[in-house]
């Protein structure tokens, strides 16, 4: 069973600080990586995709990715309260195009004014 | 575009009942997915399809039947439904192109409550 684990939370920080959120993973052939975010009550939204070693910016956002240690991470600079939701890690699970993510459970962040 | 698109947003069945959820993507992506959430829990995969006319079954599937006509559409068929089922459903579609594949875009979910 493959499988993408990640603390549940809730993850506190203050507005304005850095928001760390940690993944791993099982399969160590997982090609593809992502990021969701999830407001309460809605649908999952695509932040981040990162495919290779190393770090990979979007604005506030920065995904690291590290196959060796099988861990990927997402870290969110100068946290605002609209960050507060729950952050999907999400892992190709096989070798190809056709094989589908495997979720995380989930990170709760709570930024606070 | 519309992108994905749900209905019904809320249904409440009684234990037994059959229903369909639909589902449709105007964004002519090849692969779409079926999803359920429970509370707490991560998405866990139902059915998935890369195209029309071909499906297969995901990590959860018993309990669901799925068809795949054309390249927007993708139906989910629950038959005799058990309380087990109440959850929240979201589809969802990717393009095929190389690393795109996997970069899903979600519906907004429909709520089934089981009675």
């Amino acid at each position: 069973q493959k499988e993408v684990e990640q603390n549940s939370g809730p993850l506190s920080v203050p507005e304005g600080a850095i928001a760390s959120l940690n993944c791993t993973y099982s399969d160590r052939g997982s090609q593809s990586f992502f990021w969701y975010r999830q407001y309460s009550g809605k649908s999952p939204e695509l932040i981040m995709s990162i495919y290779s070693n190393g770090d990979k910016e979007d604005g506030r956002f920065t995904a690291q990715l590290n196959k060796a240690s099988q861990y990927v991470s997402l870290l969110i600079r100068d946290s605002q309260p609209s960050d507060s939701a729950t952050y999907l890690c999400a892992v190709n699970a096989g070798h190809s195009g056709n094989t589908p993510l495997v979720f995380g459970k989930g990170t709760r962040l709570s930024v606070i004014a | 575009n519309a992108g994905v698109t749900q209905t019904p947003k809320f249904r409440i069945l009684k234990i037994g009942q059959s229903m369909t959820l639909q589902c449709a993507q105007d964004m002519n992506h090849n692969y779409m997915y079926w999803y359920r959430q429970d509370p707490g829990m991560g998405l866990k995969l139902i059915y998935y399809s890369v195209g029309a006319g071909i499906t297969d079954k995901g990590e959860v599937p018993n309990g669901y039947n799925v068809s795949r006509s054309t390249t927007e559409d993708f139906p989910l068929r629950l038959e005799l439904a058990a309380p087990s089922q109440t959850s929240v459903y979201f589809c969802a579609s990717s393009p095929r192109q190389l690393r795109s594949y996997n970069e899903q875009f979600f519906g907004p979910g429909t709520r089934l409550t089981v009675l």
